[in-house]
């Protein structure tokens, strides 16, 4: 069964710019995570999407916002880019929401000049 | 809110034992989750724990007291290819997503 895949593998934006990124779960995965990670505040929760519902959401600015198709695909969405945004995005899908592992895609690296 | 605390670095040698603890302080505590991270990859799922004991998978363990909020992870038999960042994660009830401590980043040395 193929992994969790993310799109694009590494974006370089400029501020002001804003980005999609993507991410296909793992076949028959409802739910989908988004964290981000940098060196300095380590693996920091975005949201959650069930069913297409977001079901939960970190503590990140308006700017980060999400959404999950029907097919459990999910993208994520930043406006207004500035420079701290520079991070490695990780989506990661599990059976289902609240008992089940979390598996990781191999995440897309964000620049953001 | 949430608190995890694990050691930011640790060295140990090849063919040795590795002991990596994790601490936690939340509410709502509905299990602990080790993840293993190479430079440049994604986290990849190691162990689970819910209930306190030990959870025991080939050459790694995991144990857990959920009244001292602890946890550590066991590595055996170390290889060279066991370097990397091990990352501990809470989840709480009524929420899917997890809160990660910092990692702990393992060097293996000849």
């Amino acid at each position: 069964k193929a992994g969790v895949t993310q799109t694009p593998r590494y974006l370089i934006k400029t501020r002001g710019q804003q980005v999609t990124l993507s991410c296909s779960p793992i076949s028959g995965h409802r739910s989908v995570s988004w964290y981000q990670q940098t060196p300095g505040q380590g693996l920091q929760f975005l949201f959650e999407y069930f069913s297409e519902t977001q079901r939960n959401k970190g503590n990140f600015p308006g700017r980060f916002s999400g959404r999950q198709f029907s097919n459990s695909r999910s993208e994520m969405n930043v406006s207004t880019l500035e420079l701290g945004d520079s991070a490695l995005y990780l989506c990661a899908s599990s059976l289902n929401a609240g008992l089940d592992t979390q598996y990781f895609g191999p995440g897309t690296r964000l620049t953001v000049l | 809110g949430q608190n995890i605390d694990q050691p930011t670095e640790m060295t140990a040698t090849e063919g040795a034992i590795v002991q990596i603890n994790c601490t936690y302080q939340t509410s709502g505590f509905n299990g602990l989750f080790w993840y293993q991270q190479h430079a440049g990859e994604a986290p990849t799922f190691l162990s689970y724990n819910v209930l306190d004991g030990l959870e025991e998978k080939g050459r790694f363990s995991s144990f857990l007291s959920r009244s001292k909020g602890y946890s550590y992870l066991l590595l055996k038999e170390l290889q060279m290819k066991d370097s990397a960042s091990y990352l501990c994660a809470v989840r709480m009830f009524g929420a899917n997503n997890l809160f990660f401590g910092t990692g702990t980043r393992l060097t293996v040395i000849p």
